[in-house]
């Protein structure tokens, strides 16, 4: 199993700034996932984070909103870039192991 | 490309009744399924997973899920259920292999009611 921590765990934020999230795994990971889970709806796929080469971004999410950096094998950050309210959502990291997916708890994010 | 579908967004239920939770999926390859769970300001947690053999596999707290492959569900039960399993329920599909990420449902609010 992988035991996944992430920072901050909640943030309030005003619009127009970034918030930088940290994802940090126990174990070296080749894959990273960042979800999305806005209030009361499911979990979206923003995008896959490979260390060394530049994250893929699903449809409708793209680098300049949400760059990602991924400089080990152990670690990644989603910065959320000039936040809106609609931004307000939960953010997970993701490692996929050898017979399932594991997550982080999550950073709970406000933008007023 | 791999879907899952959760046909009812919110099953209210009286504690100690039976429940179900529908999950269909589609694919054109074999996959893993789950089920998780997510507690109110809680993070997720696997409730449950079907990678290969026996197509009945339970949980802990007294939920089981059968996968069916004809009718490309993998639906949830629990027979008897709590106010505490009062959350919102996600199945998820993934292609075994590890290079792909999970693809979930909408989501089911199961709320216990006393």
């Amino acid at each position: 199993s992988a035991v996944i921590s992430q920072k901050p765990s909640r943030d309030i934020c005003q619009r127009g700034t970034s918030l930088t999230i940290q994802c940090q795994v126990d174990s070296q990971v080749t894959m990273m996932f960042w979800y999305r889970q806005q209030p009361g709806q499911s979990l979206t796929l923003i995008a896959t984070a490979n260390q060394g080469s530049e994250a893929t971004y699903e449809s409708g999410f793209v680098i300049d909103k949400f760059p990602i950096s991924r400089p080990n094998l152990t670690f990644s950050t989603l910065t959320v870039s000039n936040m809106s309210p609609e931004d307000s959502s939960i953010y997970l990291c993701s490692v996929v192991g050898k017979e399932t997916q594991y997550f982080g708890p999550g950073t709970r994010l406000l933008v007023l | 490309a791999q879907s899952v579908t959760q046909l009812d967004s919110q099953v209210p239920v009286f504690e100690e009744a039976p429940v179900e939770l529908r999950c269909n999926y589609s694919s054109s390859v074999s996959v893993y399924l789950f089920w998780y769970v997510q507690y109110p300001n809680q993070g997720l947690q696997l409730l449950l997973k079907y990678l290969s053999g026996s197509t009945l596999v339970e949980s802990i707290n007294g939920f089981e899920a059968e996968f069916n492959k004809s009718q490309t569900s993998f639906h949830l039960r629990k027979p008897s259920v709590h106010i505490s399993d009062t959350a919102e329920y996600f199945c998820a599909v993934i292609s075994p292999g590890g290079n792909t990420p999970l693809v979930f449902g909408k989501g089911t609010r199961l709320s216990v009611i006393a």
